[in-house]
């Protein structure tokens, strides 16, 4: 069975704090490795997408990167905008692209 | 570009009742694919269709149903509801094709039952 780990469950920083968040995996046959953010109340918002080992996207003060057991997302001098809950996501290892399996997310608090 | 549009954005039921919850996807989008979100459970995937197709179903019991129209749209449908139904209702769209399988979440249903 697909499983994605997600630590730590909650992160607190202070303003210009860098961090890192752990995302590890247990899927055979690794199709991709998405990264979402999510405000409260509302739907996940993508943010990234890693298909192989050794790949590495950035966005503003987010970084994420891809080993062949785990994927880190790498906040920069964060700031208190950048305050949500962090989802990694996989595809099905029975084959399909479009049914994902998600951690349970990183809840990132950023204070002033 | 419109993102994906779900209504309604909250709604509260009565235990025993049925409910239907409905998806616009991204305009040129084909596949949609239903999330269930609970604090417990996290996101948990329900279905996803295709060219009004089931695809892949996760497991849940029967009561949740859906389907896909010719549009591309869909609804979703939980009947004989229950407590533990309460939760976020997330739906997504996928551009498709290829490697190009990212989903693309609209902000939910916030369903309650009472």
């Amino acid at each position: 069975e697909d499983q994605v780990t997600q630590s730590p469950e909650a992160l607190r920083l202070q303003e210009g704090e860098s961090s890192s968040l752990n995302c590890s995996y247990t899927v055979s046959g690794l199709r991709g490795l998405f990264w979402y953010r999510q405000d409260p109340g509302k739907g996940p918002e993508f943010l990234f997408t890693l298909y192989s080992a050794g790949e590495e996207k950035e966005k503003e003060r987010l970084k994420a990167t891809l080993t062949k057991k785990e994927s880190f997302l790498h906040i920069t001098a964060p700031k208190p905008e950048d305050s949500a809950t962090y989802l990694c996501a996989v595809p099905d290892s029975g084959g399909s692209n479009y049914k994902l399996t998600f951690g349970k997310g990183t809840l990132l608090t950023v204070n002033p | 570009k419109a993102g994906v549009t779900q209504t309604p954005r909250y709604l509260i039921k009565t235990r025993g009742q049925q409910v239907t919850l409905s998806c616009s996807p991204i305009s040129g989008h084909r596949s949609v694919s239903w999330y269930q979100q609970t604090p417990g459970q996290g996101l948990q995937f329900l279905f996803e269709y295709f060219s009004e197709t089931q695809r892949n179903k996760g497991n849940f019991p029967g009561r949740f149903s859906g389907r896909q129209f010719s549009n591309s749209r869909s609804e979703m449908n939980v009947s004989t509801l229950e407590l533990g139904d309460s939760a976020l209702y997330l739906c997504a769209s996928h551009r498709g094709g290829g490697l190009n399988t990212e989903a693309f979440f609209g902000q939910g249903t916030r369903l309650t039952v009472v």
